[in-house]
């Protein structure tokens, strides 16, 4: 059964610091890794997704990564703005049978003025 | 832009009247998700479509159920609302194998 894992599961950061944030999922079989922003009490707000034969996307300040190999993808976030506060959650397609889609719990980012 | 609907965004409803929650979206997609959400908790999938006449059951069990009888509409149903119910709800769709896109949610509360 495919886990997907979000470390950490919180984080506060001063503004303007450069942060990583990890996601990693135990079946290698997935179309793709989306990386999602959540305000509180809202849906979700696609931000970037990497197909499974690609290494990384990039948007604005926002890069992520996938090696599907050892199940790891990480979503970076240059020089942070308050703005920026939110859940971060990273999903996986699964190509198999269900194909559906598997969410991390998501890591809650606060950035301080 | 995604154009992907729910409403309503918030229902305060009676514990045993029946309530639907709409979603719908124009992007063609064919498959369509309903997910629960508790605050400041993780998503749960709950049901699922691949398409017109395909419902499947998430991993979270859930008293609701839905319908697909056009591409373009995925509503939920609870037949007999509960406190325990009381919760968000989030739709999504994709096409499959590329990028998925949500709603805004409907907030739900039972009293």
């Amino acid at each position: 059964k495919q886990e997907v894992t979000q470390i950490p599961a919180a984080l506060s950061v001063p503004e303007g610091e450069n942060l990583v944030l990890n996601c990693s999922f135990t079946d290698s079989a997935i179309y793709n890794l989306q990386w999602f922003r959540q305000d509180p009490g809202k849906g979700l707000t696609s931000l970037l997704l990497i197909q499974s034969s690609q290494r990384e996307q990039t948007s604005g300040r926002l890069n992520a990564s996938l090696d599907k190999s050892s199940g790891r993808s990480t979503l970076y976030i240059a020089a942070s703005q308050p703005g920026d506060s939110a859940t971060y959650l990273c999903a996986v397609d699964l190509m198999n049978r269900d194909d559906k889609i598997i969410f991390g719990k998501g890591t809650r980012l606060h950035i301080l003025p | 832009e995604a154009d992907i609907y729910q409403t309503p965004r918030y229902l305060v409803i009676g514990t045993g009247k029946k309530i639907t929650l709409e979603c719908s979206q124009t992007m063609g997609h064919d498959k369509m998700y309903w997910y629960q959400q508790d605050p400041g908790m993780e998503l749960h999938l709950i049901h699922y479509s691949y398409g017109v006449n395909s419902t499947e059951k998430g991993d979270l069990s859930s008293e609701s159920t839905v319908s697909r009888i056009r591409t373009e509409h995925f509503p939920l149903t609870l037949e007999s609302a509960r406190p325990s119910h009381t919760s968000q709800y989030l739709c999504a769709s994709s096409l499959s194998k590329t990028e998925a896109f949500f709603g805004q949610g409907t907030r739900l509360t039972v009293v």
